[in-house]
């Protein structure tokens, strides 16, 4: 298995919703991460797990909260968003943190708030 | 002056030429460095990496890396309808190589 799965691919939701993106790898990768990305601009770094524990967070709003329960697993959880937070939300992946061997990418959520 | 750097474009090469993807990046502790292809509406898909000073070569592809001048670039030889996408250029930007930045990405369309 090479791939990281995301889901769902699309999500629309209003702004008093919660809901949640699910990220799954069964690679053995052990650095996890969110990306958002905006048409035409590139990926930005929202989140880092490294052996289910929060590495970096870029000062991310808290209507974001992320979680990693195990090794395969990385959950984004959404609360209040705006529409201004509709985008791409990737999730990747890497052996390790800091090996420097680059991320694999899951397809993506794509994200409208409404 | 941004992390890493890349000309925005939009690229158009008549196919079956060489397409040259340039990008500079300002931390000069750096020691990998990625591209990145993405097709509209998807998620990027890593096609090369290089580590060291020179050539690396992968199919129709080149990446060249100058850590002096502190300059990456992918090559695309024998251009073909399916290279169009976007060109992403990362690199490990902070102290501990934790975090993958991107530049702006290139938009190379190629022209049958």
């Amino acid at each position: 298995d090479t791939e990281v799965t995301q889901t769902p691919k699309h999500l629309v939701m209003g702004m008093t919703n919660k809901k949640s993106l699910k990220c799954e790898q069964h690679m053995g990768h052990r650095a996890m991460y969110w990306y958002k990305q905006k048409a035409k601009k590139p990926p930005e770094l929202m989140f880092v797990y490294s052996y289910e524990k929060l590495s970096i967070n870029e000062s991310v709003p808290s209507r974001f909260s992320p979680e990693c329960p195990n090794s395969s697993l990385l959950n984004l959880h959404l609360h209040a968003l705006q529409p201004e937070d509709s985008a791409l939300y990737l999730c990747a992946s890497s052996l390790e943190l800091q090996q420097g061997r680059g991320y694999t990418f899951g397809s993506g959520t794509r994200l409208t708030v409404v | 002056q941004k992390e890493v750097e890349q000309n925005s474009g939009p690229l158009s090469v008549p196919e079956g030429a060489i397409a040259s993807l340039n990008c500079t990046y300002s931390d000069r502790g750096s020691q990998s460095f990625f591209w990145y292809r993405q097709y509209s509406g998807k998620s990027p898909e890593l096609i090369m990496s290089i580590y060291s000073n020179g050539d690396k070569e992968d199919g129709r592809f080149t990446a060249q890396l100058n850590k002096a001048s502190q300059y990456v670039s992918l090559l695309i030889r024998d251009s073909q309808p399916s290279d169009s996408a976007t060109y992403l250029c990362a690199v490990p930007t902070n102290f501990g190589n934790e975090k993958l930045t991107f530049g702006t990405g290139t938009r190379l369309t190629i022209i049958p």
